[in-house]
């Protein structure tokens, strides 16, 4: 199967401040997304995005198909964006989704 | 909308008992699949189906079994609950064609400990 990497695994981030997540992937895809799980364990979908840039308010995803990358981007977190952030990924645009690690995101007042 | 409904939230068992796990979605979504998510290790696929009467496995079905008997519910089955099931468990739906193919919605999660 496809494999996925995350990095950086833990990240601590004071209100305010910006980031990037990174997500690898070892082979074509045609479904990427990008989820966040709050810290009462809800999974929450932020995007579906197999290639290109999308935003949604402070959040922007982008990803480089050919390259095997995607990055999410958070701009002037705050302390509800913590939680884990997973990458997931398949071949086809619907179906099996191989997941990422995740990254464990903290968000200090 | 509902979305995804799972139940029970929490369930304890006793080692070698039986349980079913529900999962009912509300969206006509053709594909249903269940996760598990154990500490570290993300989530990892169980079982999933692209429509009624069809399931296959994912990359731990061991232990596990699943149906679907009908578009809109996808029951995971315990057969004999061993302490290494002791997880949360997922179910999730996506559409398989037309606007918002693929998206997945997940439910709530169901907290599994095993004695």
């Amino acid at each position: 199967g496809i494999q996925v990497e995350q990095s950086p695994p833990d990240l601590i981030l004071q209100e305010g401040a910006n980031s990037t997540l990174r997500c690898n992937f070892s082979d074509s895809v045609n479904n990427l997304q990008w989820f966040h799980q709050n810290p009462w364990g809800q999974l929450i979908n932020l995007f579906y995005i197999p290639s290109g840039t999308k935003q949604n308010g402070r959040l922007s995803a982008t990803t480089v198909a050919t390259e095997r990358y995607s990055l999410l981007y958070i701009s002037s977190s705050q302390t509800t964006d913590s939680g884990v952030y997973f990458c997931a990924v398949a071949p086809d645009s619907w179906g099996k989704l191989q997941f990422g690690a995740g990254t464990q995101v903290v968000v200090t007042p | 909308n509902a979305g995804v409904t799972q139940t029970p939230k929490f369930q304890v068992l006793k080692t070698g008992q039986s349980m079913t796990l529900q999962c009912a979605q509300d969206m006509n979504h053709e594909y249903m699949s269940w996760y598990r998510q154990d500490p570290g290790m993300g989530l990892r696929l169980i079982h999933y189906s692209v429509g009624a009467g069809i399931t296959d496995q994912g990359e731990v079905p061991n232990g596990y079994n699943v149906s679907r008997s009908t578009t809109e519910d996808f029951p995971l089955r315990l057969l004999s609950a061993a302490p290494s099931q002791t997880s949360v468990y997922f179910c999730a739906s996506s559409r398989r064609g037309g606007m918002d193919t693929g998206e997945l919605f997940f439910g709530e999660g169901s907290r599994l400990t095993v004695l």
